[in-house]
């Protein structure tokens, strides 16, 4: 079964719109992390954040911010004020106590001038 | 610091050949790393956990003789794609696991058998 599932395959905006990408995750677990993961077309992965299962507080790093919450399963970001340089593909991913990370999809964001 | 390396970045060789991709913890000693294979356009999907000094764990359907694993030191894992087809091709990736158990992503290795 998918333990992580991004929806939105493509997202396609301009310049300075927002984009918000969704991760539905699923465990039974009580203790996890989740993470999200930028990959560039260079193809290296850039870690973006991780937060823990006992903390929901939602996190603003720059024009990244993140919406994690426990009742929906769901741990969304959302770039604000878009650039160029975010064209990527974002993988959500979860780690469970094996410490595997599972992936979701991923999503295809391109930012156009 | 948390620094992961690959070795090499890409290769192309021949089918029936065996291929050796090298990961290495470059800053940190990394008891367990991980390697993953993605397909273009596609997910990464793990194939196996490095213990350094046992054996390697392989998920389901990944075949161990076919991708050999070594973790011979706390900051060294190495693939080897033994006798590599064209359905071997693709963007290997390995991870080590830091203190906290968190995963530091090595660059790839873009593989391409003809």
């Amino acid at each position: 079964a998918q333990k992580v599932t991004q929806a939105q395959t493509e997202i396609s905006v301009v310049e300075k719109e927002d984009v918000t990408l969704d991760c539905v995750y699923e465990t039974r677990d009580t203790t996890y992390y989740l993470f999200w993961y930028k990959q560039p077309p260079s193809g290296e992965l850039v870690f973006l954040i991780r937060r823990n299962s006992f903390d929901e507080q939602n996190e603003i790093s720059g024009r990244y911010s993140w919406n994690f919450q426990k009742s929906t399963s769901s741990f969304n970001f959302t770039i604000t004020a878009s650039q160029v340089v975010d064209s990527a593909v974002y993988f959500c991913a979860l780690s469970e106590d094996d410490y595997k990370l599972s992936f979701g999809a991923g999503t295809t964001v391109t930012v156009r001038a | 610091g948390a620094v992961v390396s690959q070795h090499p970045s890409r290769v192309i060789c021949k089918s029936g050949t065996s291929v050796k991709i090298e990961c290495r913890s470059l800053d940190f000693q990394a008891t367990t790393m991980f390697w993953y294979r993605q397909f273009p356009k596609k997910s990464l999907m793990l194939m196996a956990t490095s213990n350094e000094g046992s054996k390697a764990t392989y998920e389901q359907g990944v075949e161990k003789d076919k991708f050999l694993i070594n973790h011979a030191s706390l900051t060294l894992s190495t693939l080897t794609v033994t006798s590599a087809h064209p359905e071997d091709s693709s963007f290997y990736i390995c991870s080590a696991a830091g203190a906290y158990n968190e995963q530091f992503f090595g660059p790839g290795t873009r593989l391409t058998v003809l």
